[in-house]
């Protein structure tokens, strides 16, 4: 059984760029989480997927989109990057929409806006 | 008041000591907890989580859950140097996808 794999590991971005980021959910799971963990804070909840369609969302704006595809994997979009974007960007997969037994997360991307 | 917090630390204990992380939430639907570990450049790693009152043990780590006081917290005993990491605190309330953690508490388990 393989774990949540997120790709890039590392990236630099201009200000006003756009990014994208990806997460490959463990295997069974249909839900995908993505949280934003900048430096010194704890994660913070951008918004989840499951089955396809956006199920809930935190204090993130529009800019921050995202998609998930029929293998359950999923992209984070990130338009008109701006330096506090910055941060280690997590992905969790689980079974399902509750997170009652705890998330584990993906490895990260560092994204690191100047 | 934030909704999850802990002190930032740093924790500093000496090696074979009982590390005590606590952590407290405003939320009172509060129903499921969890305690994430997180060294420094990785991504958090869940060591326990913890759904009803009283404590709940794992290896060295114990977890203790008090709803009433609004607190939760994480007892690391024979703390080891590899114990060093932030200590992150989640909360969800009952029936939602969404985590709220606290900003960690740096613990330091000096050899």
């Amino acid at each position: 059984e393989t774990g949540v794999t997120q790709s890039p590991t590392h990236l630099i971005k201009t200000r006003g760029q756009q990014v994208t980021l990806r997460c490959s959910s463990q295997s069974g799971h249909n839900t995908v989480s993505w949280y934003q963990q900048a430096l010194g804070q704890g994660p913070q909840f951008i918004f989840q997927y499951y089955r396809e369609e956006e199920n809930g969302r935190g204090n993130f704006p529009p800019r921050f989109s995202g998609l998930q595809f029929p293998n359950y994997s999923s992209e984070l979009n990130v338009n008109a990057l701006e330096l506090d974007d910055s941060a280690l960007y997590l992905c969790a997969s689980s079974l399902g929409l509750q997170g009652n037994y705890g998330y584990t997360f993906g490895s990260g991307t560092r994204l690191t806006v100047v | 008041q934030k909704e999850v917090e802990q002190n930032s630390g740093p924790l500093s204990v000496p090696e074979g000591a009982i590390a005590s992380l606590n952590c407290t939430y405003s939320d009172r639907g509060s129903q499921s907890f969890f305690w994430y570990r997180q060294y420094s450049g990785k991504s958090p790693e869940l060591i326990m989580s913890i759904y009803s009152n009283g404590d709940k043990e794992d290896g060295r780590f114990t977890a203790q859950l008090n709803k009433a006081s609004q607190y939760v917290s994480l007892l690391i005993r024979d703390s080891q140097p590899s114990d060093s990491a932030t200590y992150l605190c989640a909360v969800s309330t009952s029936g939602t996808y969404k985590y709220i953690f606290g900003t960690g508490t740096r613990l330091k388990v000096l050899a």
